[in-house]
């Protein structure tokens, strides 16, 4: 069975400061996919990335980063220069590779950025 | 254009009624899906559908029936509604193909519908 841990319940910076949020998963499949997703006071799931298990390379999108490692079966999460904007809850979550899989989710980590 | 829409987006009804959210998504996908948060935040799917076949039910009670009139729609209804059920309900679509090992592409969500029951 799957499983994605987010370890970390709330975490609250202060503007422009780096922050990391941790995403571990569990799978006995060799061929799966992680996803971020964010979801603002809004509410709605906005997706951030996804990356396959066999594509460790590290990826950066504007003050976004992902660091995924399988050797430690993580897939985490950087926003550097936080802004208020940033405040949401982010979603790690976790699909097998197969004809009907779905997405498991982690718990969320509730980012609270102040000014 | 919305590419998962969802209406109702809130819906307030008494315990016992029966209910229904409808979601349609234009992006050609061949699967559905709904998923359910509840008060916790924590996202679980309900059921999955492939060209409005069921394929996933992930032992959720009969009170809710999951219905596709084609592959663009993905309609849930509730009945006898439970205090337990107040939950924002996510519809979502994938391109997600058949049967067969295929690379899985992301699924879209809708904006989900904010479910109280009173």
């Amino acid at each position: 069975a799957q499983k994605v841990t987010q370890a970390q319940t709330e975490i609250s910076v202060v503007e422009k400061e780096d922050v990391t949020l941790d995403c571990v998963y569990e799978t006995r499949d060799t061929t799966y996919y992680l996803f971020w997703y964010k979801q603002p006071p809004s509410g709605e799931l906005v997706f951030l990335i996804r990356r396959n298990s066999f594509d460790e390379q590290n990826e950066i999108s504007g003050r976004y980063s992902w660091n995924f490692q399988k050797s430690t079966s993580s897939f985490n999460f950087t926003i550097t220069a936080s802004q208020v904007v940033d405040s949401a809850v982010y979603f790690c979550a976790l699909s097998e590779a197969g004809g009907y899989s779905t997405l498991t989710f982690g718990k969320g980590t509730m980012l609270l950025v102040s000014p | 254009d919305t590419a998962v829409s969802q209406t109702p987006k809130y819906l307030v009804t008494q315990m016992g009624n029966d209910k229904s959210i409808k979601c349609e998504q234009n992006l050609g996908h061949d699967t559905m899906y709904w998923y359910k948060q509840d008060s916790k935040k924590f996202l679980k799917i309900m059921f999955s559908y492939n060209n409005k076949e069921l394929i996933i039910n992930e032992t959720v009670p009969n009170r809710f029936s999951p219905k596709s009139p084609d592959k663009a729609h993905l309609n849930l209804h509730i009945n006898s509604l439970e205090l337990g059920d107040s939950a924002v309900y996510f519809c979502a679509s994938s391109p997600l193909p058949g049967q067969g090992a295929q690379l899985f592409d992301t699924i879209y969500f809708g904006e989900g519908s904010w479910l109280t029951v009173v």
